[in-house]
């Protein structure tokens, strides 16, 4: 079966501070894996995606299938980056796919 | 730019009462799906639909049944509901095909309460 884990529900870091926001998968297909970040009073909204290999608001993260890890990382954190993250498998079953979320860790940023 | 349009947006039911929720969305996408966001569970998904005429069950779909009316729309049942499924339920679109899921588009939320 297909899972997300997401070990940190909150996440407490000082601006300036690095981040590392935790993320394994367990999935016997090829992993197709993304981040979503939800800021308050917003929509749930793509981050960054494992295919894209891009840095986003300067966070990055690297598909690692030995580890079945997908953790998100920023070097020096900002204030504006406190929200909800979300770590997402994309999961295919024939020629359907369906998105499978983990549950999150809140990310607070303290200045 | 509408994206992914659900409605309502705020709903309180008494137990036993029966809703459907709305969601439409233009960017022609063929994967549509339906998750419920509960404090320390994340999103959960409760079903999906690949294409026009097709649905699946996710993780939790006790309780619900959906219906894809068509490409634009997939809706989301209640018919007998329960305190269980107080939670804020969103509606999201991507274009899935070749191995490959693009972005998926989400709605702006209802926030449910069951009395």
């Amino acid at each position: 079966a297909q899972r997300v884990t997401q070990p940190e529900k909150l996440l407490s870091v000082f601006k300036g501070a690095p981040v590392e926001l935790k993320c394994n998968y367990s999935y016997s297909g090829s992993p197709e894996l993304f981040w979503y970040v939800q800021y308050s009073r917003q929509r749930l909204q793509l981050l960054l995606r494992h295919i894209s290999r891009e840095s986003i608001k300067g966070f990055t993260a690297d598909l690692n299938k030995g580890e079945t890890s997908f953790h998100l990382k920023k070097p020096f954190a900002q204030e504006e980056d406190s929200a909800m993250y979300y770590c997402a498998l994309s999961a295919w079953y024939s020629s359907a796919s369906k998105i499978i979320f983990g549950s999150g860790t809140r990310l607070s940023i303290r200045p | 730019n509408a994206g992914v349009t659900q409605t309502p947006k705020f709903q309180v039911l008494k137990t036993g009462q029966s809703m459907t929720l709305q969601c439409a969305q233009d960017m022609n996408h063929n994967s549509m799906y339906w998750y419920r966001q509960d404090p320390g569970m994340g999103l959960r998904l409760i079903y999906y639909s690949a294409s026009e005429g097709t649905t699946d069950k996710g993780e939790v779909p006790n309780g619900y049944n959906v219906s894809r009316l068509n490409k634009r729309e997939f809706s989301l049942r209640l018919e007998s509901a329960a305190p269980s499924q107080t939670s804020v339920y969103f509606c999201a679109s991507s274009e899935a095909h070749g191995g490959v899921n693009t972005e998926a588009f989400f709605g702006q939320g209802t926030r449910l309460t069951v009395v």
